[in-house]
């Protein structure tokens, strides 16, 4: 069975700074790969996907994801963080072609004025 | 913008008793999801149909839990008897299961149960 591991459980930054948020996964064949952002108090929304194709995909609101097959990784980053940006982020993989998403555990983001 | 509807947004039950959760998924949608989303275990997967078929329910507790869909515009999740342990955030998403838009779930808003 398919795992996701997000290694930064909490993330603080200050405004305008770079972000990246890390997330791996086991699987050693076809994947479709994302990320799921969840402000507070609220359902969550797709940031982005990678299904094929170019490994760098972007998504909303300035948030983009590369996709590094070697390394069985599909980090998130935004090269400028917004206070807005404070929020609970999932990455999630499905396989075999169907759409039963396996979460990580979630990264928490803090962004301070 | 198309919604997964979720009911009751928030319930607050005694132990012991009968909590049923409701789900209408986005018209066309022919895949649903229930997750439990706790602080300790994050986002769990607890059943999910397709074509209102169960596939998968082997995350949830058979013994008091249950899930079914009576028809393509309404998905249940039931606990009988519930527990304090139950207390979470359950929620639904729908998605396509093939064909252009397949593999992307839309959640709905949830429903945030506590059993005292």
């Amino acid at each position: 069975a398919q795992s996701v591991s997000q290694h930064n459980h909490h993330v603080i930054l200050s405004e305008a700074a770079s972000l990246e948020l890390g997330c791996n996964y086991s699987y050693g064949g076809t994947v479709n790969l994302f990320w799921y952002v969840q402000y507070p108090g609220q359902h969550l929304q797709l940031l982005l996907k990678y299904f094929s194709g170019d490994p760098l995909v972007k998504g909303i609101k300035g948030f983009e994801a590369e996709f590094i097959k070697s390394k069985f990784s599909f980090n998130l980053r935004k090269p400028s963080v917004q206070w807005s940006d404070t929020a609970e982020y999932f990455c999630a993989v499905s396989t075999g072609g169907g759409n039963k998403l396996t979460f990580g555990t979630g990264t928490q983001l803090k962004v301070e004025l | 913008d198309a919604r997964v509807t979720q009911t009751p947004r928030h319930k607050v039950t005694e132990m012991g008793q009968e909590v049923t959760m409701r789900c209408q998924p986005i018209l066309g949608h022919n895949t649903v999801f229930w997750y439990r989303q706790t602080m300790m275990q994050g986002l769990e997967l607890l059943a999910y149909f397709r074509n209102r078929a169960p596939l998968d329910d082997s995350g949830m507790p058979k013994d008091r839990f249950s899930a079914e869909m009576p028809d393509a515009t309404l998905a249940t999740l039931k606990i009988q008897p519930s527990e304090p342990r139950d207390s979470a955030v359950y929620f639904c998403a729908s998605g396509l299961g093939q064909g252009s838009g397949a593999n992307v779930l839309t959640f709905g808003a949830g429903s945030r149960l506590t059993v005292l």
